[in-house]
C-alpha cells in the first residue's frame, strides 16, 4: 500500500546551520508529493509540491527533490532560521486522490 | 484565495455525550476530509468524502460518524464521545495538488 516514512521526530539545529529533514515513500503508482507545515497553534499549509517536470520546487528558501529511484523527497535549506522552527509533514497523494501523511518532523531552531 | 471554516473552534465534551464538527468550504472542492492530531502525533484520517452524500473511511474511524449533505459542509459525529477522542481536528479539501486545511476545532471530553 501507500505510505509516507520520516525518520526523524525531532530536529534540533543552530540558526544558520543547513537544515534536511528525510521524507522516503512507497506508492504503487508514480504519486504527488508534498512538504505542509504547521506553526504552533496554527493549521498545516502547503510548503511545496513535487512537479513532473524536473523543475525544482522552492519556497521560503526550501527545495526538495523527488527521486523516484529512491522514492524519495527531502526538505533541505541551506540556512536555518528561528522562525523555521514548526512542524514539518511529508505526504503524498495517490491515483486515489487519497493523501497520505507522514508522522511529521519537529524542527527546533536554537539561537 | 481557498477557504476552510471551522465551527466550533473549541469545545468541551462530557464522556458519553454527542457532538458534531462542522466544516465548511467555499472552494468548490469535491475531496474533503476530517484529520485528528493529538499532541505530539501526526495527522490521522477519520474519514473523507469525494462526493456529497457519500463518505469513505479512513485509517482510523471507530467511535466517529460523518455527514456530506452538501459539496460545501462535512460533519464529523461523536455519539458518544470518550475520553480519548480528546484532540484537536482539522478539515480539508483538496483541489488540485494543494490540501487545504481549516483552523482546527480543539475537543476536550471530560
Amino acid at each position: 500500500g501507500d505510505s509516507v516514512t520520516q525518520t526523524e521526530g525531532l530536529v534540533t539545529l543552530t540558526e544558520g546551520l543547513p537544515v534536511m529533514l528525510n521524507c522516503t515513500y512507497q506508492s504503487t503508482y508514480s504519486p504527488f508529493l508534498f512538504w505542509y507545515v504547521q506553526h504552533l497553534n496554527e493549521a498545516p499549509k502547503l510548503l511545496l509540491k513535487s512537479f513532473t517536470d524536473n523543475k525544482r520546487p522552492e519556497h521560503q528558501g526550501f527545495h526538495a527533490t523527488l527521486h523516484k529511484s529512491s522514492s524519495s523527497f527531502h526538505l533541505q535549506k541551506s540556512s536555518a532560521q528561528l522562525s523555521d522552527s514548526a512542524l514539518y509533514y511529508c505526504a503524498l497523494r495517490n491515483s486515489n486522490n487519497r493523501i497520505f501523511f507522514g508522522d511529521g518532523t519537529q524542527l527546533v531552531v536554537k539561537p | 484565495e481557498a477557504a476552510v471554516t471551522q465551527s466550533p473552534r473549541s469545545k468541551v465534551a462530557v464522556t458519553g455525550g454527542k457532538v458534531t464538527l462542522s466544516c465548511h468550504q467555499t472552494n468548490n472542492h469535491d475531496y474533503m476530509y476530517w484529520y485528528r492530531q493529538d499532541t505530539g502525533h501526526g495527522l490521522r484520517l477519520i474519514h473523507y468524502s469525494y462526493v456529497a452524500d457519500s463518505t469513505e473511511k479512513g485509517d482510523i474511524p471507530d467511535g466517529y460518524k460523518a455527514s456530506r449533505p452538501s459539496q460545501e459542509n462535512f460533519s464529523l459525529i461523536l455519539e458518544l464521545a470518550s475520553l480519548s477522542q480528546t484532540a484537536v481536528y482539522f478539515c480539508a479539501s483538496t483541489g488540485g495538488a494543494e490540501q487545504f486545511f481549516g483552523p482546527g476545532t480543539r475537543l476536550t471530553v471530560l
